[in-house]
């Protein structure tokens, strides 16, 4: 069965600290992993996109790792902000589907002052 | 350049009744995804559309719907509405030169009593 599992479930870190969120999928045919950010109330917002011969990709404070060996990947949020308060979901897309993804349930991120 | 936009953004309905909601992809976009999310089952893909034609599609029983209109604008549709159905719908839109990279709009939020 196609699973995306993302851990932890929730975390809270203070301003200007560093964290890393785990993502660990089973799924096939691997086409590409995503990373999303979303804000209470609105829709996803796209961070990075890595296939499989990709194994690391940033934007700005966002970092992605990518093992397809391990079938994991990482995303690293370096010196955080209050602004950075939100859902962060992996989502593995499909080879051959197109836009078929399967999406993790997130982790809630908490940047407290 | 406008983003996704969807209509209504919130909506309130009884259980037996139907219910169409409607997704403005970006301009230059041919395909546009439909997802439902609740916060026990997360983010689930309904179903994909790509120049009026389904693409691809979720494990949703028959009473979703959509489908797609020549200037991409999409609408999906469910019947005899259950209390389940309660949860955020979203429509993302993808193409142009970035076609891998979906862009969501802010969601419908549909309340099923």
């Amino acid at each position: 069965k196609n699973q995306v599992e993302q851990s932890p479930q929730s975390l809270i870190i203070l301003e200007g600290k560093n964290c890393t969120l785990q993502c660990n999928y089973t799924v096939s045919p691997f086409s590409n992993l995503r990373w999303y950010k979303q804000d209470t109330g609105r829709g996803p917002v796209s961070l990075t996109i890595m296939t499989f011969s990709e194994n690391t990709k940033s934007n700005g404070r966002y970092t992605a790792t990518l093992d397809a060996d391990t079938k994991q990947s990482s995303l690293h949020i370096t010196a955080s902000q209050l602004s950075d308060s939100a859902s962060y979901i992996c989502v593995v897309g499909l080879s051959g589907g197109y836009n078929k993804l399967i999406f993790g349930a997130g982790t809630r991120l908490a940047v407290h002052p | 350049k406008a983003g996704v936009t969807q209509t209504p953004r919130y909506l309130i309905k009884t259980r037996g009744q139907q219910v169409t909601l409607s997704c403005s992809p970006i301009s230059g976009h041919r395909s546009v995804s439909w997802y439902q999310q609740t916060p026990g089952q997360g983010l689930q893909f309904l179903f994909e559309y790509f120049s009026e034609t389904q693409r691809n599609k979720g494990n949703f029983p028959g009473r979703f719907s959509g489908r797609q209109f020549s200037n991409s604008r999409s609408e999906m549709n469910v019947s005899t509405l259950e209390l389940g159905d309660s949860a955020l719908y979203l429509c993302a839109s993808s193409g142009g030169a970035r076609p891998d990279t979906q862009y969501f709009g802010p969601g419908t939020r549909l309340t099923v009593l």
